[in-house]
Parts: C-alpha cells; sequence; structure tokens
C-alpha cells in the first residue's frame, strides 16, 4: 500500500521565481495537509484541503496557494519566491481531520538561491 | 500565545533503558495530542495519539501520558534501543480542526 507520495524531492530556485510541489495522498485519505519545515525547527501548519476546498490556513501569506483535484491530490504553489522560503515541505494525508493520526510524505527540500 | 516546548537538549540514554520526553503546552486546551518519530532527511511518522479524556495510552515499548491539567505530556519507550534514535515530535490539535501545532522536537540518541 503506497503512503504518501511527494514530488519533486530536491528543488533549487531562484528568488522571484514560482514553484508548485506535488502530493499524492495514501489510499482512501480524503484530507492533505502541507507543512513548512525550517531546519531544526518543527513542522508549521500551511494549510488543509478536503473535498477541494481550503478548509483550514495558518499564518502564511497569499504567495502560497495550493488546490485539491477529485482524486484527492494536491498542489502547493508558491510565487515570487524568497531566500526565507528554504525549506523541507511536507504533505500529510489523513481520514477526514486526522483523528486517527496523519500520514506523511518524505518532502521536497526546496532550496532558493 | 499558545506554545509547545518539548526538550530542547539531545537526550542521551544507554541500550536496554527507558527514554522519557515531555512535551508542555501553554494556552491550549487540546482535543487530542499526537505523537510523531522523524528520522534525519524524512517525513514524521505516526506513533501514538491520546485524546483528552484519556490519561495513557500504550504501544508495544511505547507509551504516552496526557495530565490536561498540568498540560504536560509524557511520552517513554522502554528497553530502548540505538534503532530508537530519531527525532520524536509532539503535536496538538486544540479543537478537532485537523491543524496540527508541532513543537520542536527531542533528539533522542541510544548508545549500545
Amino acid at each position: 500500500d503506497a503512503g504518501v507520495t511527494q514530488s519533486p524531492t530536491h528543488l533549487i530556485k531562484t528568488r522571484g521565481q514560482q514553484v508548485t510541489l506535488r502530493c499524492s495522498p495514501k489510499s482512501g485519505h480524503d484530507t492533505v495537509s502541507w507543512y513548512q519545515q525550517a531546519l531544526g525547527q518543527g513542522p508549521q501548519f500551511i494549510f488543509q484541503y478536503y473535498e477541494e476546498e481550503e478548509r483550514q490556513r495558518g499564518n502564511f501569506p497569499d504567495r502560497f496557494s495550493g488546490h485539491q483535484y477529485p482524486n484527492y491530490s494536491s498542489e502547493l504553489n508558491v510565487n515570487a519566491l524568497l531566500l526565507g522560503d528554504s525549506a523541507l515541505y511536507l504533505c500529510a494525508s489523513s481520514y477526514d481531520r486526522g483523528f486517527y493520526g496523519y500520514t506523511f510524505g518524505s518532502g521536497t527540500r526546496l532550496t532558493v538561491v | 500565545s499558545q506554545k509547545i516546548e518539548q526538550n530542547s537538549e539531545a537526550l542521551n540514554i544507554q541500550e536496554g533503558k527507558t527514554a522519557t520526553l515531555t512535551c508542555n503546552y501553554t494556552n491550549y486546551s487540546p482535543a487530542y495530542l499526537q505523537w510523531y518519530r522523524q528520522d534525519p532527511g524524512r517525513g514524521p511518522v505516526f506513533l501514538l495519539l491520546i485524546r483528552e479524556n484519556e490519561k495513557e495510552k500504550r504501544k508495544e515499548r511505547l507509551k504516552v501520558t496526557f495530565d490536561t491539567t498540568l498540560k504536560q505530556s509524557l511520552f517513554h519507550i522502554t528497553a530502548s534501543q540505538p534503532a530508537d534514535s530519531a527525532t520524536y515530535l509532539c503535536a496538538l490539535d486544540r479543537g478537532n480542526t485537523g491543524k496540527l501545532i508541532f513543537g520542536q522536537g527531542t533528539t533522542l540518541q541510544v548508545k549500545p
């Protein structure tokens, strides 16, 4: 049973560019959440998608946007990249609102230069 | 402001001993609390979830306690092994929203 799949695994972008990260949730999961993790820190909640709608959002600027498709897969888009956006971006899937725990992908390591 | 604190210093213990990790929180009344394990370069792996009306939960060598009066959760690994070496994260969901707030994690090193 495949878990959460994220692509790409690594990415290098230049300041000001735009990036799209992709996530396929675990089979049977209908909710996708995105987190940003800086080195040595815990993950920070960006937003959560359920039934193709953004259901919850953390304290991230509008440069961060997302989408969920009918097959529950999801994308995270970041516009006008800043050096501070360099981090590990994690996708987590769950059934409903994670009352039984979340399954995380291995993440996308984004480096902004 | 709302805060979740875990032991910032790494925890070093001898193989076979019990490791105890602490998660303290302020300004929350969490609906539930979760513990995750994270290895370098990997995503967190779910270990245990404990609800606000539960005092203790066990899974194999793992035990979690939840004291809503002290605003604290303790995570125990009994008979620790070098393979248990990793960073352990606690996370809260304040109101069944599905939005997890994570602590910064505690790194556990188990020496043979």
